[in-house]
């Protein structure tokens, strides 16, 4: 079974400009989450999907962060203008369903760091 | 403010003895807890979880103690192998739809 595909691994920008990290989850998996991990803390949910709907993006800076699920599989996060505190691990996750939490399953990550 | 708190960074063990990792909660309404285990350059995996029905949980060599009174739940590895040595996050939730609420981890070193 394939995990989660993230892209790209490592980002590397300057203050102000923009970018965008995509996630494809496990085959047949409803829901999707994007984490932020930054160094030394454990990770924070930004934003939670179930299907191609929004179902908690209380944690997410809107300001400058957007997130969305087309179709209910593939995902894009965009970070817009970046900000040197952005810098960090962006960890897709997906899992059969909203309530099996125990069931996630992780991608390798997004390292974004911003000059 | 820190629901889930790691407070060791990290822990050293040789190889062969007990790996006991600490996690301590405050939120009262936590009733599901999971660790997670981390290797450098991979996403974190899915290790064990317990119910706050239950106060221990085990599979082979993890085992997971919750002491609801004291908010406090452990990881024991034993016995202790090199390929454990990654970093693991407690995570807690409290229910339904609400997303997990990771601590900072634990490094832990296993020496041969």
């Amino acid at each position: 079974e394939a995990g989660v595909a993230q892209s790209p691994r490592y980002k590397i920008i300057e203050k102000r400009q923009s970018v965008a990290f995509w996630c494809n989850p496990i085959s047949g998996h409803a829901t999707l989450y994007w984490y932020q991990q930054i160094l030394g803390q454990g990770p924070k949910l930004l934003i939670q999907f179930q299907n191609n709907g929004v179902v908690d993006d209380s944690q997410l800076p809107k300001d400058r962060f957007s997130a969305e699920r087309l179709k209910g599989v593939d995902s894009t996060l965009k970070i817009q203008p970046a900000k040197l505190e952005d810098s960090a691990v962006y960890l897709c996750a997906s899992s059969w369903e909203l309530e099996r939490q125990s069931e996630l399953f992780f991608g390798e990550g997004s390292r974004l760091t911003v000059l | 403010d820190q629901q889930v708190k790691q407070n060791s960074p990290s822990l050293s063990v040789q190889e062969g003895r007990i790996s006991i990792l600490n996690c301590d909660y405050t939120n009262s309404m936590f009733d599901y807890f999971l660790w997670y285990k981390k290797y450098p350059a991979e996403g974190p995996t899915f290790l064990i979880s317990i119910s706050s029905i239950k106060d221990k949980n085990e599979d082979g060599r993890f085992t997971v103690f919750l002491n609801k009174s004291a908010k406090h739940l452990s990881l024991h590895i034993v016995p202790s192998q090199p390929g454990d040595s990654a970093v693991y996050f407690c995570a807690a939730s409290a229910g339904g739809n609400t997303p997990l609420v990771f601590g900072k981890g634990t490094r832990l070193s296993v020496i041969a």
